[in-house]
């Protein structure tokens, strides 16, 4: 099993619109999570920390769910803009750090 | 915001030459990564530095691959004698390690290369 799993998407949504997606760790042990936004070409760029309460930053929200071994990414009212791949990375209690193969999300106008 | 620069950004070498990527972490930072992104697939690690020395390595970065910290500031990769599959992006990281957000990992640009 995959260290991380992502669904790869593409998730084509229009403007508007509301889109969340998985991203599930093999881990246990694993401290810390995150998700990256990549933009063709460009470096992975943090988006958000996922806290264990679940956490929000403007119209992303982001979950943790330790039992099912999974976060969860969901952007509402979704812009143009937030067309990217969005990356979820985990951080293991010896520090390695996990990357997934990244959701696809394209919004259309 | 604090951040992490790659040079060069974009380099384009014949096969079975020498290169060299440099970076420089953001300043307080104690642990260094290098990354590649072949153009379509995943980010795959290469290498972890920690305490000037590797940490971690992956399959990848096998006696091609070298890393150094010459001068407490820059951050290396070496690729000898290239090859066509070398071509990827190459991200440099670190991840300031103390106990306040010691595990938000900072990326920098990137450097292109392609090997021909």
């Amino acid at each position: 099993r995959k260290e991380v799993e992502q669904d790869p998407g593409p998730f084509n949504v229009p403007e508007g619109a509301t889109v969340a997606f998985n991203c599930t760790y093999s881990n246990s042990a694993s401290q810390s999570f995150f998700w990256y936004r990549q933009d063709c070409r460009k470096e992975p760029k943090l988006l958000m920390s996922v806290y264990s309460s679940g956490n929000e930053d403007g119209r992303f929200t982001a979950q943790l769910n330790r039992a099912s071994q999974y976060i969860s990414l969901l952007i509402r009212d979704s812009k143009l803009s937030d067309s990217a791949t969005y990356l979820c990375v985990v951080i293991s209690n010896d520090y390695k750090l996990s990357f997934g193969a990244g959701t696809t999300v394209t919004v259309r106008a | 915001e604090p951040e992490v620069t790659q040079t060069p950004s974009h380099q384009v070498t014949q096969m079975g030459q020498e290169v060299i990527l440099r970076c420089v972490p953001i300043s307080n930072h104690l642990y260094f990564y290098w990354y590649r992104q072949i153009l379509g697939q995943k980010v795959e690690f290469l290498v972890s530095f920690y305490n000037n020395e590797i940490s971690e390595k992956s399959e990848i970065f096998d006696d091609q691959f070298s890393v150094e910290r010459p001068d407490g500031s820059n951050f290396t990769l070496k690729i000898r004698s290239t090859k066509l599959e070398d071509s990827a992006m190459y991200f440099c990281a670190s991840r300031g390690g103390q106990l306040l957000s010691g595990n938000t990992i900072y990326f920098g640009e990137g450097s292109w290369l392609t090997v021909v």
